[in-house]
């Protein structure tokens, strides 16, 4: 079956912009979630989307959201960006909330702000 | 605030040499404990989920174990296609009844022909 697809891959964005990234989920998974990765912070959670709303937010300001579709794809913005929101994005889906339920992760949108 | 600290923060190993990954954790009221396996450019691919001390999880050559303050991924003669960064998480429950992961920094493996 197809897998988690984020997109774009790759963006180069200009300090004070705002940028969209996109996420589809597996087919029948209804929970998505959105993670930040740096090499000096690691994984970082953002927000899980379930159902069209927003179930977990994470520690990140408010420049930073996202909503969920009602075919689940999901989509995250970040507004005035920073030079430290250069990271990669990961997006993960599954079936539903339940602790231990198997995430499975895009292969990242890689965000660079200059 | 939830803890997770992975060890060591890199690792080389030959082929065939096993050894275990650490991942220590301080939080109130864990919920599971994740391991990831991620490679370069990849997003990280799940491997194992414990849910209490004492749990044990295997897969092919790895081994997950729990205990209430640490996890350990054994590796048992290890291969070069074993090479990647481990990650490990756990989740546990916050306030107003929410699941918030929280990650190591992971270890990163290199194994040797």
């Amino acid at each position: 079956k197809a897998g988690v697809t984020q997109t774009p891959r790759y963006l180069i964005k200009t300090r004070g912009q705002q940028v969209t990234l996109s996420c589809s989920p597996i087919s029948g998974h209804r929970s998505v979630s959105w993670y930040q990765q740096t090499p000096g912070q690691g994984l970082q959670f953002l927000f899980e989307y379930f159902s069209e709303t927003q179930r977990n937010k994470g520690n990140f300001p408010g420049r930073f959201s996202g909503r969920q579709f009602s075919n689940s794809r999901s989509e995250m913005n970040v507004s005035t960006l920073e030079l430290g929101d250069s990271a990669l994005y990961l997006c993960a889906s599954s079936l539903d909330l339940r602790v231990g339920t198997e995430a499975f992760f895009g292969q990242g949108t890689r965000l660079t702000v200059v | 605030e939830d803890q997770v600290t992975q060890s060591p923060e890199a690792l080389r190993l030959q082929e065939g040499e096993s050894s275990s990954l650490n991942c220590s954790y301080t939080v109130s009221g864990l919920r599971g404990l994740f391991w990831y396996r991620q490679d370069p450019g990849k997003g990280p691919e799940f491997l194992f989920t414990l849910y209490s001390a004492g749990e044990e999880k295997e897969k092919e050559r790895l081994k997950a174990t729990l205990t209430k303050k640490e996890s350990f991924l054994h590796i048992t003669a290890p291969k070069p296609e074993d090479s990647a960064t481990y990650l490990c998480a756990v989740q546990a429950v916050r306030s107003g009844g929410s699941y918030i992961p929280t990650f190591g920094r992971g270890t990163s493996l290199i194994v040797h022909p």
